[in-house]
């Protein structure tokens, strides 16, 4: 499997952007690099994904580097509510599972 | 947006006896649903995966026969923990997607507390 490298956490102040980034240095050409969050005693949430091309929502934004190996997921002004792990995960070609590592932990602080 | 069902929330059960947890896709239909398992502070460990109408498959180290599921529907598969014990407490958590590509999102329960006692 395409492994993710993610910082253990991460800080932010509220109404401030934070940027998460995530290394996938071994990703495949048919890998969706995918992004979900997850808040205490809750189950995993979408967040964002993409192929190539930097992608944007409601939720947030995805900037994925020209080679691919590494992709930042943007929250363009923190809440307390975005409090979460954050999972950047590779999926696709044969691997069609979701398999999370560590994930990022994001304290907001107000 | 699409929305996976999960029940019960939370379960506590005597050692021995077997728990069924639910898993439900409200406004789609899942060719595929994911188990997963997450002990305190760590991170998710897929289970297993299922396809409507045949055999999960486990991953590496999961037994099949302690943890039974049943994906007979495009809405509903059941994961049941037969003869729980303490050790089996966690928390439990499914999800669900429409096709087995890596082109679409998944769709994740709110999770079921597992404690046995």
């Amino acid at each position: 499997d395409a492994k993710t490298t993610q910082p253990n956490s991460m800080e932010s102040n509220e109404e401030e952007p934070v940027h998460l980034p995530c290394n996938h240095s071994t990703i495949s050409g048919t890998d969706y690099i995918h992004w979900y969050r997850q808040l205490p005693s809750q189950g995993p949430e979408y967040v964002i994904h993409g192929l190539t091309s930097n992608v944007n929502n409601r939720m947030a934004s995805l900037a994925i580097a020209e080679d691919r190996k590494s992709s930042t997921l943007i929250l363009h002004r923190a809440t307390l509510r975005d409090a979460a792990v954050y999972y950047c995960i590779l999926r696709g070609g044969s691997n069609y599972k979701l398999t999370f590592g560590k994930g990022t932990l994001l304290t907001v602080n107000p | 947006g699409a929305v996976v069902s999960q029940h019960p929330s939370w379960v506590i059960c005597k050692s021995g006896t077997s728990v069924k947890i639910e898993c439900r896709s409200l406004d789609f239909q899942a060719t595929t649903m994911f188990w997963y398992r997450q002990f305190p502070k760590q991170s998710l460990m897929l289970m297993a995966t299922s396809n409507e109408g045949s055999k999960a498959t486990y991953e590496q180290g999961v037994e099949k026969d302690k943890f039974l599921i049943n994906h007979a529907s495009l809405t509903l598969s059941t994961l049941t923990v037969t003869s729980a014990h303490p050790e089996d407490s966690s928390f439990y958590i499914c999800s669900a997607t429409w096709t087995g590509t890596g082109n679409e999102k998944l769709f994740f329960g709110s999770g079921t507390q597992l404690s046995v006692l």
